[in-house]
């Protein structure tokens, strides 16, 4: 079955660093997710993708925050300087379409933010 | 801002025994998805429901969709150990995001 692949699984950053996160969406999906999850939280939207361009964000993904599908295959999440409560599970996803397909997720990324 | 509600936030059964999960939410809508995680991995899709009425099963699980009364159920018949994780609903209100709920985690006792 087709799959969201995440790297890294587990990334540890001191304050104030970029860190990029990766995605390698399933191939024939054209929407592109990031949601992250704080420990024992909900999972909270980020921002969708589709057509090459940002189609929503939500009010967490600030000017700090940016994504870019840089060669067709990979989507990437962007943190510039990174601050300790950015300490939590990143996870992309990918649909084939909106409504009826659903979201596949990824494994997540766990940021450490120290 | 769409809200969405599930309740209980814990649930700890007795295997065998039979609960529901409730997701409520605030705005309307008539595409509404149920996730499965366990602890430290990712979300795994069980339902997509995306209609007035619409019922899903699989296995002992069965989720339904009320939009008229903003509601979706997630039944357990005769709980098992393996069903023990925590069950997200996520509600589309057709723009390029799901809203997820607050989670319901569930401990199945043998």
């Amino acid at each position: 079955e087709p799959e969201v692949t995440q790297t890294p699984s587990h990334q540890v950053t001191q304050m104030g660093q970029e860190v990029i996160l990766r995605c390698v969406p399933i191939s024939n999906h054209l929407y592109f997710y990031w949601y992250r999850q704080i420990l024992g939280q909900k999972v909270e939207f980020l921002v969708s993708f589709y057509n090459n361009e940002i189609s929503e964000k939500s009010e967490i993904f600030d000017d700090q925050f940016s994504v870019e599908r840089p060669d067709g295959s990979n989507f990437t999440l962007k943190i510039r300087s990174t601050k300790l409560e950015d300490s939590a599970m990143y996870f992309c996803a990918s649909s084939a379409g909106t409504g009826y397909y659903g979201y596949t997720f990824g494994s997540g990324t766990r940021l450490t933010v120290v | 801002e769409l809200k969405v509600e599930q309740n209980p936030l814990f649930l700890s059964m007795q295997e065998g025994k039979n609960y529901t999960i409730y997701c409520n939410y605030s705005t309307t809508s008539d595409r509404l998805y149920w996730y499965r995680q366990d602890p430290g991995k990712s979300l795994e899709s069980l339902f997509v429901l995306l209609s007035n009425g619409a019922v899903k099963q699989e296995g002992r699980l069965m989720a339904s969709l009320d939009t008229k009364a903003r509601l979706s159920t997630l039944h357990i018949t005769a709980a098992v150990h393996d069903l023990s994780a925590t069950y997200f609903c996520a509600v589309d209100i057709r723009t390029y995001k799901y809203i997820f709920g607050t989670g319901t985690r569930l401990k199945v006792l043998a």
